[in-house]
């Protein structure tokens, strides 16, 4: 398809364990971004990748996230030892960089569940 | 860090009727962004503001971007059922910080045909 596609769409795992989320940001889009969204509330800012520049990963809220970007497509969000708090969703954007007039296009997310 | 207060938090309205939602933010914003949200999925752009000042229609809506830089507000006229959703504003600050989006925190829509 066109749009930002993300895997799973659902995730349920154990306290304790480490999760994987995948974004396939839109093509030819060089800029992808990371946000949480905890029931009933708007989106929390994580990480964004432009290009080959460093990371900007002021949004991270703690050293078990982190997250890795193949050049210009593929970017996996990996959480570490999840908590209970860590249920939410994570969505990705893409825009085709980053910068003034390049709004933010969104995947569908992916519902993290932690037992 | 910086904050947006969205209100109101959610409407009930009859179809046919006017909707009009407001963000507020304590510090200045270069860009502002209306997105709206259905159950299971991602955030649809509806309408970007680069420009205070700036009066942008998108079909039946209308957004603006505050003189001050630090409001906007959006309006839907004619609601129809389908107009159902969670609305959220967005603001970008310029510099280093263009690619962080800070969210408001939604104003949930019911519209009763």
């Amino acid at each position: 398809g066109a749009g930002v596609s993300q895997s799973p769409s659902n995730k349920v795992t154990e306290k304790g364990k480490d999760v994987e989320l995948r974004c396939d940001p839109i093509s030819g889009h060089t800029a992808l971004y990371w946000y949480r969204q905890r029931l009933g509330q708007g989106l929390e800012f994580l990480i964004y990748f432009q290009g080959n520049s460093a990371p900007d990963k002021s949004g991270l809220p703690s050293d078990r996230f982190s997250a890795e970007r193949t050049g210009e497509s593929v970017s996996t969000l990996t959480i570490q030892r999840t908590q209970q708090e860590d249920s939410a969703v994570y969505l990705c954007a893409s825009s085709p960089r980053t910068g003034f007039n390049q709004p933010q296009h969104f995947g569908d997310g992916t519902r993290l569940s932690i037992l | 860090g910086q904050q947006l207060n969205q209100s109101p938090q959610s409407m009930f309205i009859q179809e046919g009727e006017d909707v009009s939602m407001n963000c507020t933010s304590s510090s200045i914003f270069n860009t502002w962004l209306w997105y709206k949200q259905e159950p299971g999925e991602g955030p649809v752009l509806l309408i970007a503001l680069y420009k205070a000042g700036e009066l942008t229609s998108n079909g039946r809506l209308t957004a603006q971007f505050g003189i001050t830089r630090k409001d906007s507000f959006l309006n839907i006229s004619a609601s129809i059922p389908s107009d159902v959703g969670i609305y959220f504003c967005a603001g970008q600050s310029g510099g280093t910080s263009y690619g962080k989006l800070t969210f408001g925190q939604g104003t949930i829509l019911t519209v009763h045909p």
